[in-house]
């Protein structure tokens, strides 16, 4: 089974509806992210948490929120989801607090908003 | 801020040539730097990674060194297979960085032909 797992893997919708992403991992890791990809931009960082206490924006929080409902368990909303926020959405973990840990990734979920 | 650019794709090339993938940093201190895979359809997963200067990482034939004094962490692969096509993201950790994530370059889409 996969450590990191993301669902819905692909999700349309409408303007305006409000989205969630949920995303789970077995690693007993502390540290989870959620990044946004776009085409020819790379990967962008939305939110991160250190514990489910500890959550923090990131480079593009505006219209995004996040909750850390365990230490297993990160969920990613859009209130009211936009067509620029059509994008490949991962969410990673990592172990520890250092930055040179490696930061696995789940298999992404793609939103396309009309 | 920091920041990581890598050539611009596609980069097309037959099987069993030689690849080499540029990325330079921009970054205070001593980062790490890591190169991730994204093959079709999936997330993003580690290739190699190096965390001091001088040190090489390396994993399934591909190579990069840490050079600080270049501050480049280019990608190389002596002999290329259809396998190997995919999304090469270079990428920067850095003890600075807002809950220590990755910082990423745009991508470089590799794609190999037999």
């Amino acid at each position: 089974d996969a450590d990191v797992t993301q669902t819905p893997r692909n999700r349309i919708t409408k303007t305006g509806k409000r989205i969630m992403l949920e995303c789970s991992q077995t690693k007993g890791h502390d540290r989870m992210y959620w990044y946004r990809q776009d085409p020819g931009l790379g990967l962008r960082l939305i939110y991160y948490s250190f514990d489910v206490k500890d959550i923090n924006k990131g480079e593009i929080s505006d219209g995004y929120s996040v909750s850390r409902q365990a230490q297993a368990k990160f969920s990613l909303s859009l209130e009211s989801a936009i067509p620029n926020q059509t994008a490949l959405y991962f969410c990673a973990t990592a172990g520890s607090q250092t930055y040179t840990d490696t930061q696995y990734f789940g298999p992404g979920t793609r939103l396309t908003v009309l | 801020g920091d920041s990581v650019t890598q050539m611009e794709g596609p980069v097309t090339l037959s099987e069993e040539a030689f690849l080499t993938i540029n990325c330079t940093y921009t970054a205070t201190g001593y980062p790490s730097l890591f190169w991730y895979v994204q093959y079709p359809g999936e997330g993003l997963q580690l290739l190699l990674k190096a965390t001091k200067a001088d040190d090489k990482g390396s994993n399934k034939g591909f190579e990069a060194t840490y050079r600080k004094e270049t501050t480049s962490f280019h990608l190389e692969k002596g002999s290329v297979q259809v396998s190997d096509s995919a999304v090469y993201f270079c990428a920067l950790s850095n003890l600075n960085q807002a809950g220590t994530a990755l910082i990423f370059g745009k991508g470089t889409t590799l794609s190999v032909s037999s």
